[in-house]
């Protein structure tokens, strides 16, 4: 099946430093990047969906400002969060849709977790 | 390694009863986690097991069994909305998700 690859799987940063995490799609081309989020014990949680050459749409109450989502190719999207602090310490999951693919299967990246001191 | 394993599809009729299983080996375990996700949209939480036995909620259960390393989900008075995949994600050790490749519900009329 398809491959969604995300890296780092681990990040541990200072309050106040921005830290990258890419999406990556390995064997498909995706149009349509979703991040999320998920704290402990909570269920995922939608930040936004990345599309291809074009702004991301935020889920209501994600600032955008701070969770900036970049997808520049159809093989890879990208979430910084800027100026972390430690209640955004969570577990960042991406997934990909195929372009073309009528299905609109989603293919799940292995997450990243997130700490910050 | 990890490893979950869920039949790729079952078929079922509408009003009916479906049970869908998941074996699964991690790196320790945080519980066990169900989702629900229709053709082109986001996952959305269904359950979440940590200890042994039946969660029920609504036309939907979830049972857990630690020491086998199974899990399954149980779908009463089907109906149509309910024809999505449905994914089981144990928390392994270090709160990692490890995500299975779902059951694809399709249902009959």
């Amino acid at each position: 099946g398809a491959v969604v690859s995300q890296h780092p799987s681990w990040v541990i940063c200072k309050s106040g430093t921005s830290v990258k995490i890419e999406c990556r799609s390995l064997d498909f081309q995706a149009t349509t990047m979703f991040w999320y989020r998920q704290f402990p014990k909570q269920s995922l949680m939608l930040m936004a969906t990345s599309n291809e050459g074009s702004k991301a749409t935020y889920e209501q109450g994600v600032e955008k400002d701070k969770f900036l989502i970049n997808h520049a190719s159809l093989t890879l999207s990208t979430l910084t969060v800027t100026s972390a602090h430690p209640e955004d310490s969570s577990f960042y999951i991406c997934s990909a849709r195929e372009a073309g693919v009528e299905t609109g299967e989603l293919f799940f990246g292995e997450g990243s977790r997130l700490t910050v001191l | 390694g990890q490893n979950i394993d869920q039949p790729t599809e079952m078929t079922a009729t509408e009003g009916a009863i479906v049970q869908i299983n998941c074996t699964y080996q991690t790196s320790g375990f945080n519980g066990l986690f169900w989702y629900q996700q229709h053709a082109g949209e986001a996952p959305t939480f269904l359950s979440y097991n940590v200890l042994d036995g039946l969660e029920e909620k609504g036309r939907f259960s979830s049972f857990l069994s630690r020491s086998k390393g199974y899990s399954y989900l149980l779908l009463k008075e089907l109906q149509m909305k309910d024809s999505a995949s449905y994914l089981c994600a144990p928390w392994d050790s270090n709160y990692q998700l490890i995500w299975g490749a779902g059951t694809k519900l399709i249902i009959k009329p």
